[in-house]
């Protein structure tokens, strides 16, 4: 059975502060793909990224950045130089199994303060 | 670009009354997920549906269904509601024949049973 494990339940920074939201995962399944996805308070739920998992390259975008650690089963999201509009509840997701239906972790709460 | 499309966005119903929910994919996104969010929670998968056919389903309680219609479009028919069916449920769509497993959800339908 897939699992994920975000251990930080919420987070709270201040502005231009950098943070990293961590998320393990567990899966028996060789094929299998990562996401990150944002929940501002609004409620919609925001594609952020997508990883398979024969790709382990750490990806950039702008202020965010992901690594991807397949011998540690960990897939870390870091905000740098936060601000106050990415306050908001931030999941990983795990997709595998061939309809690759998603488990989610329970999500962490990100609050950035001015 | 085109996105998912939820309606209602809003709906109240009564205990032991009737809901259904749509969902308008991503044109040409051949897959459609539903996913339930509970307060404070994680989404969880209820059901998918590939090319019109139910391809996995997880924790949809006995008195949901749902089908996917020959223009794509899905719809989640919920009968004797119960206060417990209070929700966020999302629908996300991808384009799962073609390799592509990025899942984009839709605004969601808030359900309130009173």
């Amino acid at each position: 059975a897939q699992k994920v494990t975000q251990a930080q339940t919420e987070i709270s920074v201040v502005e231009k502060e950098d943070v990293t939201l961590d998320c393990v995962y567990e899966t028996r399944d060789t094929t299998y793909y990562l996401f990150w996805y944002k929940q501002p308070p609004s409620g919609e739920l925001v594609f952020l990224i997508r990883r398979n998992s024969f790709d382990e390259q750490n990806e950039i975008s702008g202020r965010y950045s992901w690594n991807f650690q397949k011998s540690t089963s960990s897939f870390n999201f870091t905000i740098t130089a936060s601000q106050v509009v990415d306050s908001a509840v931030y999941f990983c997701a795990l997709g595998a199994g061939g309809s690759e239906k998603l488990v989610f972790g329970k999500g962490t709460k990100l609050t950035v303060n001015p | 670009a085109a996105g998912v499309i939820q309606s209602p966005r809003h709906l109240i119903k009564e205990k032991r009354e009737t809901a259904t929910l749509k969902c308008y994919p991503i044109p040409r996104h051949d897959t459609v997920y539903w996913y339930q969010q509970g307060p404070g929670q994680d989404p969880q998968f209820l059901i998918s549906f590939y090319e019109k056919m139910q391809s996995d389903k997880g924790s949809i309680p006995d008195r949901f269904s749902a089908q996917q219609f020959s223009d794509y479009h899905s719809e989640l028919n919920m009968s004797s509601l119960e206060l417990g069916d209070s929700a966020l449920y999302f629908c996300a769509s991808s384009l799962l024949g073609q390799g592509r497993v990025e899942q984009y959800f839709g605004p969601g339908t808030r359900l309130t049973v009173t």
